[in-house]
């Protein structure tokens, strides 16, 4: 079974452009999360989403953006770039996502290395 | 308040134990987790707890939970050079994972 993919791997922008990031998930899971990776900050929930629909959110601002297609395939987007936007971007795929009272394994891909200028 | 820490370094030879101590906040959570990062790769889920379950052995990792202290460890065996990587400790909450800030294990040969 193939892993959770990103795209691209790294990825060089300037200050107030913006980025478009990619992620494939296992087959058959319907659960996409994202996370930013700063030294600074660690390991940061962005949001999740399910079928299609934004299931949970994290406290970024609104630049910070996501979506789901059909197939599960998510993008997140991030609009006028900060430099603090510099991180390392991981998704993890699952196949319900996590809940209160349920656990459910979360696969993580590589990460996109985004560097702001 | 959603917080969890970490002890940020350890060092062990090669053959010991290491062990990783993690403390989180919200008693609310009810399950509680290990990832290991090697360089370049993404995360990778090494071994979850339940919260009423105060240890689970799995292979050369334990963990161990103390509820009212809200402690967290993870205890690795004959600790291989392999093993050098950062780990993280997480809990589950309202969907999504809070993590530490991880504690990165250096093995010494």
């Amino acid at each position: 079974k193939a892993g959770v993919t990103q795209t691209p791997r790294y990825l060089i922008k300037t200050r107030g452009q913006q980025v478009t990031l990619s992620c494939s998930p296992i087959s058959g899971h319907r659960s996409v999360s994202w996370y930013q990776q700063t030294p600074g900050q660690g390991l940061q929930f962005l949001f999740e989403y399910f079928s299609e629909t934004q299931r949970n959110k994290g406290n970024f601002p609104g630049r910070f953006s996501g979506r789901q297609f059909s197939n599960s395939r998510s993008e997140m987007n991030v609009s006028t770039l900060e430099l603090g936007d510099s991180a390392l971007y991981l998704c993890a795929s699952s196949l319900v996502g996590l809940a209160d009272r349920r656990t459910d394994t979360q696969y993580f891909g590589p990460g996109t290395r985004l560097t702001v200028l | 308040g959603e917080d969890v820490e970490q002890s940020l370094f350890l060092s062990v030879r090669e053959g010991d134990s290491s062990v990783i101590n993690c403390t989180y906040t919200d008693s609310s959570s009810t399950y509680l987790y290990w990832y290991k990062q090697e360089p370049g790769a993404g995360l990778q889920l090494l071994t979850y707890i339940f919260s009423n379950m105060d240890m689970k052995q799995d292979q050369r990792l334990t963990v161990l939970l103390n509820k009212k202290d809200k402690h967290l460890s993870l205890r690795i065996a004959d600790t291989q050079t392999g093993d050098s990587a950062i780990y993280f400790c997480a809990e589950g909450l309202r969907g999504k994972l809070i993590f530490g800030q991880g504690t990165t294990l250096q093995v010494k040969p």
